[in-house]
Order: C-alpha cells, then structure tokens, then sequence
C-alpha cells in the first residue's frame, strides 16, 4: 500500500493567494483527518471526515479555511485568503474506523506564506 | 488535556533499550496515555497507548505507575532508524490531542 499521499509537498505562496492541499487516504479507511503543525502550538486537528462527512471541524481556525472530501479517495483543505499566520506542516491522516491505533499519516505539505 | 513533561533530548546505544519517561502528573481517570513519534520530515506514527495497563505491542512498551502520574516508553533493542522525536500525550478523546515538544531520542551507532 501507498499509504496517505499528500500534494504538493512543498508550498510557496504570496499572502492573499488561494492555496489548496490535497490528499489520498489509505483504500478503504473511512475516517480522513486534517492536522497543521507549527513550532509554537505542536500540532492540532483542525478537521476530521467520517465516510466523507465532516464530523469535527471545531479546530478549523476561520472561515478563511475549508475542507472537503467529495469521494472516499479524495480530500482537499483549502485557504483562501492565505496569510503568513497559515505558515505550517499541514498532515492529511486517514484511518480505518475510530481506533487511535489505526491512523496512519502522510508525508505533510509544509506551507510557506510570504 | 492533561499537560505532560518530557525530557528535551535523550541519547541511547544501538542495541540498548531506549527507556523515555514522561510525567502527567494532572492526568484524569478517563485520560490515556499516548505515544507517537516524528522521524524527521515525515508524520507522526502511533506507538502505543494504555489507561492504566502496562501494553506491549511490536514496537515498545507502555510502563504505567500505579499513580498514573508517569509513564515510561520502551523501545527494547533500538536501532538507528528509532532516531526520532517522541511524544508523550494525555488525552481523553481521540484524535484531538496536541503534541507538545517531545524528547528527541539519538541512537548512536
């Protein structure tokens, strides 16, 4: 198996530009999940879908962010306007069913917003 | 969440058991215990997790104290590749945790 794949790896963008992330789950896991990571907050949950359905989106941090996953193979987190503030590693996890211990992590899009 | 303490970094002899502690000494009852760690550039990895049981499973294992107030992971026989940073977490619901700053573990050849 692949595993979680994550695109692009590399982001540079301009402040006020849209910047969309993508992710493939792991075939046949029903929970995906959208983290970022930064030095100074660690990293936090920001989203999470249930067989395409988003269940916790409490750590989404403005409406400046969006997240969807129009099939089971596909999810795309997206902002827009971008900010400095939005710097970070964004990690695209997916899991089968609700167990911790089933989640796996991609590879992180590491953001850079000038 | 409960706040959990880690050492900052940590070295360990290929081959040694690497022996990580953490302290969560505000942990409450439905609270488990959690453990993941970062290879540089990639994502986090699940290792392990209990609530108050010491676990074991392929990768380490889960030392609790009766108090709960700390716990150590072990990784047995570590190996170069094992070089990570590795995070200590106490969380009641899943997936919600966030990770602090870890110890950074070196296993040197």
């Amino acid at each position: 198996d692949a595993g979680v794949i994550q695109s692009p790896r590399h982001e540079v963008t301009e402040m006020g530009q849209e910047v969309t992330l993508r992710c493939k789950p792991i075939s046949g896991h029903d929970y995906l999940f959208w983290y970022r990571q930064t030095m100074m907050r660690g990293l936090e949950l920001l989203i999470y879908f249930n067989n395409n359905v988003p269940i916790d989106d409490s750590g989404m941090p403005e409406d400046r962010f969006s997240a969807k996953m129009p099939n089971a193979s596909f999810s795309t987190l997206k902002i827009q306007p971008s900010e400095p503030r939005d710097s970070a590693v964004y990690f695209c996890a997916s899991s089968l069913g609700p167990q911790v211990e089933t989640q796996y992590f991609g590879p992180g899009t590491r953001l850079l917003v000038l | 969440d409960a706040k959990t303490t880690q050492p900052t970094s940590m070295d360990c002899a290929e081959g040694r058991a690497a022996n990580l502690p953490c302290n969560h000494s505000t942990i409450s009852g439905n609270e488990y215990v959690y453990w993941y760690r970062q290879i540089h550039s990639q994502g986090p990895q699940y290792i392990i997790h209990g609530l108050k049981n010491n676990e074991t499973n392929e990768m380490a294992s889960l030392i609790i104290t009766e108090d709960r107030k700390s716990s150590t992971l072990i990784l047995p026989h570590a190996t170069l590749r094992d070089t990570a940073v590795y995070y200590c977490i106490a969380a009641s619901g899943t997936y919600k945790y966030i990770f602090g700053t870890g110890t950074r573990l070196k296993v040197l050849a």
